[in-house]
């Protein structure tokens, strides 16, 4: 099984809000991800989980914020965000983080920010 | 600085027949591992095939196989007998440190190549 899920499917919020987007996998992986993905681009690393600590950190602005209360979870927390920040929202996971690793991916969360 | 490139930004394809795409890469590493992986409308980032730098044989998934010329840096994959739900973006991904002595890795990404089957 190689599945890993992601809600909300789409998410809609104002730059005021506070919102999560959620992501678990039972795969039993030690490494999650999250991407960026605008609109005709490809996908941009945002945080590195390994090991249920925060091992890579993209420059992100701190109007993201990731957590990951185990190892089979991983939120990213949104507060305050831009429009410039809607896009589609990916995570992965794979089985140590390496680089023989694959990562898999889920169906993302289509974020607009009005 | 390792990158990724696909220069065919969109391709078609006749249902039932044979398509290649593109991918060329740049990297000083001597071992590595490439990644072909499918975007369909429905969004979700597929896994399409995988390859080993270190080996010599090209890998394989059923329909799917690639063709990798490591001298060249060249990692094209081929769609034989193509199905309407081949049709999708492609993308050619790399893996490499997040920075140099980083334990943790990340997918550096190809543009895309936009494929469509055309029944």
């Amino acid at each position: 099984d190689t599945e890993v899920t992601q809600t909300p499917k789409h998410l809609v919020m104002g730059m005021t809000n506070k919102k999560s987007l959620k992501c678990e996998q039972h795969m039993g992986h030690r490494a999650m991800y999250w991407y960026k993905q605008k609109a005709k681009k490809p996908p941009e690393l945002m945080f590195v989980y390994s090991y249920e600590k925060l091992s890579i950190n993209e420059s992100v602005p701190s109007r993201f914020s990731p957590e990951c209360p185990n190892s089979s979870l991983l939120n990213l927390h949104l507060h305050a965000l831009q429009p410039e920040d809607s896009a589609l929202y990916l995570c992965a996971s794979s089985k140590q983080g390496g680089g023989e690793d694959t990562q898999y991916f889920g169906p993302g969360t289509r974020l607009t920010v009005l | 600085a390792q990158t990724v490139t696909q220069s065919q930004p969109e391709m078609s394809v006749q249902e039932a027949e044979t398509v290649t795409l593109s991918c060329t890469y740049d990297t000083s590493e001597s071992n590595y591992y490439l990644f072909w992986y499918k975007q369909p409308p429905s969004r979700q980032m597929i896994l399409v095939i995988r390859q080993e730098a270190y080996k010599q044989q090209n890998a394989t998934e059923n329909r799917f196989s690639v063709n990798f010329q490591k001298a060249a840096k060249s990692f094209s994959l081929k769609i034989s007998d193509s199905q309407l739900g081949d049709t999708a973006m492609y993308f050619c991904a790399f893996m490499k440190p997040v920075y140099s002595g980083a334990g943790s890795y990340q997918l550096t990404f190809g543009k895309g190549t936009k494929l469509s089957v055309i029944p």
